[in-house]
């Protein structure tokens, strides 16, 4: 079983539609979790990080964690071409501050 | 601020052919990270330093991969030799400090390697 799992996609949204975007985590002492964007042949850049149960919002992004199901996801709103790209989720353990990379999920936005 | 700065941005050696690549952090981030890209996959940790110190090295595969911070500044990542499955870009990140909760990691461009 991977560490952290991503359904690779591509997921296809509607220009304006929400984009949702789950991932899955093996390892119960996992303590912080990240977002990554990663545009095809860029290097990823950071767009979320969340640490506590519950939802935290930034402009058109919403990460949401449970740590009792193990599943942390990203809403995109109101989704533009610009957002397409591969998004990266990341998660740390409790005892160190390494990333641990799911295989990323693809979004494609049509306009 | 300038970024993370790697070089060469694009390699293509044989099999059995060594290479190294290069990277240049952030001004005054401490930590230095190394990760293999593999097309189609996440980046996954080579090796971590905290200034010039290794503080994680557990998957860098070294009977042919070795890294150096001598300085504490630049890094530099050899494979020596290369095989076919080392295809990847190779990405460096830096972070002010070692706590990931308080200190964003930004990453350079890569050095997209092709092993023939």
């Amino acid at each position: 079983q991977k560490e952290v799992e991503q359904n690779s996609g591509p997921l296809s949204v509607p220009e304006g539609a929400i984009a949702s975007l789950n991932c899955t985590y093996s390892d119960r002492g996992s303590q912080s979790f990240f977002w990554y964007r990663q545009y095809s042949g860029k290097s990823p850049e950071l767009i979320m990080s969340i640490y506590s149960n519950g939802d935290k919002e930034d402009g058109r992004f919403t990460a949401q964690l449970n740590k009792a199901s193990q599943y942390v996801s990203l809403l995109i709103r109101d989704s533009q071409p610009s957002d397409s790209a591969t998004y990266l989720c990341a998660d740390t353990k409790a005892a160190g501050n390494k990333l641990t990379f799911g295989g990323g999920t693809r979004v494609l936005v049509k306009p | 601020e300038a970024g993370v700065a790697q070089s060469p941005r694009y390699k293509i050696i044989e099999k059995r052919q060594s290479v190294a690549f290069w990277c240049n952090p952030i001004s005054g981030h401490a930590t230095l990270y190394w990760y293999q890209q593999i097309l189609g996959q996440g980046p996954k940790l080579l090796i971590q330093f905290q200034n010039n110190g290794v503080v994680d090295d557990s998957q860098l595969p070294k009977d042919r991969f070795s890294a150096e911070r001598l300085k504490g500044v630049d890094s530099t990542l050899k494979i020596q030799p290369a095989k076919l499955e080392d295809s990847a870009v190779y990405l460096c990140a830096s972070s002010l400090g070692a706590s990931l909760t308080t200190d964003t990691q930004y990453f350079g461009p890569g050095t997209r390697l092709t092993v023939l």
